[in-house]
């Protein structure tokens, strides 16, 4: 079965500082993966996008990885902001007719003064 | 701003009754996707449209049903509203039938 897991579930973290956000998959064959920031209320906005052969991706303070060999994913977020606040959802297609992506359950970041 | 639209912004209703939601993708999408967020939760996936088809069914209700049209903006009907249907609705667009999501802003619905 097709399944995305992120962790930490949530995370706490002062303005300025770094964190990394995990996410793992079981998705098979693999096409690519997002990931999205939703701010609470609001649709979510793609952050990135790795297929395949890339493993490395920046957004601005953003930077996300990707090691298709363990099927495991980071998101690492460069001198966090209060903005910054925001759930960060994993997001894996595959190729398939049909349902052929599964979002993940996301991890919700605190960003405090 | 997206370049989805969706319609109402907010609805409250009461139990037993009937609701539709709209959604306009953004112009030159074919696909459209209908989630469901409920308070604290993940988005569920519901359903997708492409170019007027059904492509894929999540964990769509049997009381839920959705349709997309010729100019190929969607609607998502909710019948038998229970409390639990009590939720944000998002639709999201894309290119094609695969493809980077965009999402709209939400209807926020409210069962009493």
């Amino acid at each position: 079965k097709n399944q995305v897991e992120q962790s930490p579930q949530s995370l706490i973290i002062l303005e300025g500082k770094n964190c990394t956000l995990q996410c793992n998959y079981t998705v098979s064959p693999f096409s690519n993966l997002r990931w999205y920031k939703q701010d609470t209320g609001r649709g979510p906005v793609s952050l990135t996008i790795m297929t395949f052969s890339e493993n490395t991706k920046s957004n601005g303070r953003y930077t996300a990885t990707l090691d298709a060999d363990t099927k495991q994913s980071s998101l690492h977020i460069t001198a966090s902001q209060l903005s910054d606040s925001a759930s960060y959802i994993c997001v894996v297609s595959w190729d398939n007719y049909g349902q052929n992506f599964v979002f993940g359950p996301g991890t919700r970041l605190s960003v405090l003064p | 701003d997206s370049g989805v639209t969706q319609t109402p912004k907010h609805l409250i209703t009461a139990t037993g009754q009937r609701v539709t939601l709209r959604c306009s993708p953004r112009s030159g999408d074919l696909s459209v996707y209908w989630y469901q967020q409920s308070l604290d939760q993940g988005l569920q996936f519901l359903i997708q449209y492409y170019n007027g088809e059904e492509r894929a069914k999540g964990n769509i209700l049997e009381r839920f049903s959705a349709q997309q049209f010729p100019d190929l903006h969607s609607e998502l009907n909710l019948s038998s509203l229970e409390l639990g249907d009590s939720a944000l609705y998002f639709c999201a667009s894309s290119v094609g039938p695969d493809g980077e999501q965009f999402f709209g802003p939400g209807t926020r619905l409210t069962v009493l």
